[in-house]
């Protein structure tokens, strides 16, 4: 049973260049939130999509985008990229109708912004 | 205030030992109440749910307390293993988005 999927695991940019990550749910799974875990802190919720719609947002500016396909899989792009986007990107998957709602984590992607 | 408030810690115990980490929330709204466990540099993985009526798996014990809004993880005969960073989660009942605290550190120790 594959787990949640990200790519890649590391990059670095340079401030003001434009970066996307990509994400691959558990299998059975139709839904993809994106986090933005900083150095001491716990994550913090960017978006989620479900039916390759965006379903909610978090206080994050419109420079971070999203887009999920039709195999579930999504992306995050950042455009304008700042030295405070440097951070762990989470990607999570779970079942819309799911009555608990469980989140299950990817490895994440480490962005640098130098 | 933020959502969710937890002491972050270090907690340094001896093996053996048991542990109890508090965490409190500040939506009376919130619905689903979770604990997650994150090794450095990896990703938050699910510990477990937290009901109501409490629930227990293994040597972990979660409580929930609506009234007061606060939420509790015990754990007894700490491992080595268990060394790791505890996040308390939150979801409103209005919304999709995890609300996490910023997560209690654990070092056990021989």
């Amino acid at each position: 049973d594959a787990g949640v999927t990200q790519s890649p695991t590391h990059l670095i940019k340079t401030r003001g260049q434009q970066v996307t990550l990509r994400c691959s749910p558990k299998s059975g799974h139709d839904t993809v939130s994106w986090y933005q875990q900083a150095l001491g802190q716990g994550p913090q919720f960017i978006f989620q999509y479900y039916e390759e719609e965006e379903r909610q947002r978090g206080n994050f500016p419109d420079r971070f985008s999203g887009h999920q396909f039709p195999n579930y899989s999504s992306e995050l792009n950042v455009n304008a990229l700042l030295l405070g986007d440097s951070a762990l990107y989470l990607c999570a998957s779970s079942l819309f109708r799911q009555e608990n709602y469980e989140q299950y984590f990817g490895p994440g992607t480490r962005l640098t912004v130098t | 205030r933020k959502e969710v408030e937890q002491d972050p810690g270090p907690f340094n115990v001896p093996e053996g030992a048991t542990v109890a980490f508090n965490c409190t929330y500040s939506n009376s709204a919130s619905q689903s109440f979770f604990w997650y466990r994150q090794d450095c540099r990896k990703e938050p993985k699910l510990l477990m749910s937290v009901y109501s009526s409490g629930n227990e798996d293994g040597r972990f014990t979660a409580q929930l307390n609506r009234a007061s809004q606060y939420i509790s993880l015990l754990i007894r005969d700490s491992k080595l293993s268990d060394s790791a960073t505890y996040l308390c989660v939150v979801r409103v009942n209005s919304g999709y988005a995890l609300n996490f605290g910023k997560g209690t550190s654990l070092l056990v120790t021989p």
